[in-house]
């Protein structure tokens, strides 16, 4: 119930494609769903978040795409950089404690 | 620098040596989080406070681990009788009063138990 499943474990793009990262999950009570990008030696850092009362939100190159019926949320990144190599992390979380649930992380390479 | 900062940001120690771990959150910022990560894996989270009272602590945390917010500000987070399966990255993080849900990270702390 409490899980949140991240795909796929590790994901090679070409320089200027795009970058996509699934997340699925159970909890029905989960109302904010952040990733974040965590670069090696480094705390995670918050990317972009969506609640789902929308179905999508986009900031620069970054969006996440949300399918309440289906639980499952994506992050797409456009026009990929190699500065934009870094483990992905998906997470959840519910408005009763805040706990942040994250999914297993995306290593992500961006080959130049 | 006002974001979330970590000390230290390494300590290797014995197997049955006691650890502290020290956290200072963004200043404003009244929930402070501790989560443990191991390689490859997401963090896990441990234990949160709101201003000094700690509200919630995970069954990961096991009688080893005591965490404290003293005067709701820095955190401590305490491991008794280190064992090797302690090692791991361990993670703070702070959040905004009316913004709980955004939780900004510091640098974590890697402990290797040897």
């Amino acid at each position: 119930q409490q899980q949140v499943k991240q795909s796929p474990q590790s994901l090679i793009v070409q320089k200027g494609g795009i970058s996509i990262i699934n997340c699925a999950y159970e909890n029905t009570a989960f109302d904010y769903f952040p990733w974040y990008q965590q670069f090696p030696g480094k705390g995670p850092a918050l990317l972009i978040a969506i609640r789902p009362d929308v179905s999508e939100k986009k900031e620069g190159r970054f969006t996440i795409s949300f399918n309440k019926s289906a639980k499952q949320f994506s992050l797409h990144i456009m026009d990929s950089q190699p500065g934009d190599s870094a483990t992905y992390f998906c997470a959840a979380s519910e408005d009763s404690n805040y706990q942040l649930i994250w999914g297993a992380g995306t290593k992500l390479i961006i080959k130049p | 620098d006002t974001g979330v900062s970590q000390d230290p940001r390494h300590k290797i120690t014995k197997r049955g040596q006691n650890v502290t771990f020290r956290c200072d959150p963004i200043s404003e910022h009244n929930r402070l989080y501790w989560y443990r990560q191991t390689l490859g894996q997401g963090p896990e989270f441990l234990t949160y406070f709101q201003n000094e009272a700690q509200l919630e602590k995970s069954r990961l945390l096991s009688d080893r681990f005591s965490a404290e917010r003293p005067k709701g500000s820095f955190s401590t987070l305490e491991i008794q009788r280190t064992e090797q399966g302690d090692s791991a990255m361990y993670l703070c993080a702070s959040s905004l009063v009316n913004t709980l849900y955004e939780q900004y990270f510091g640098p974590g702390t890697r402990l290797t138990v040897t």
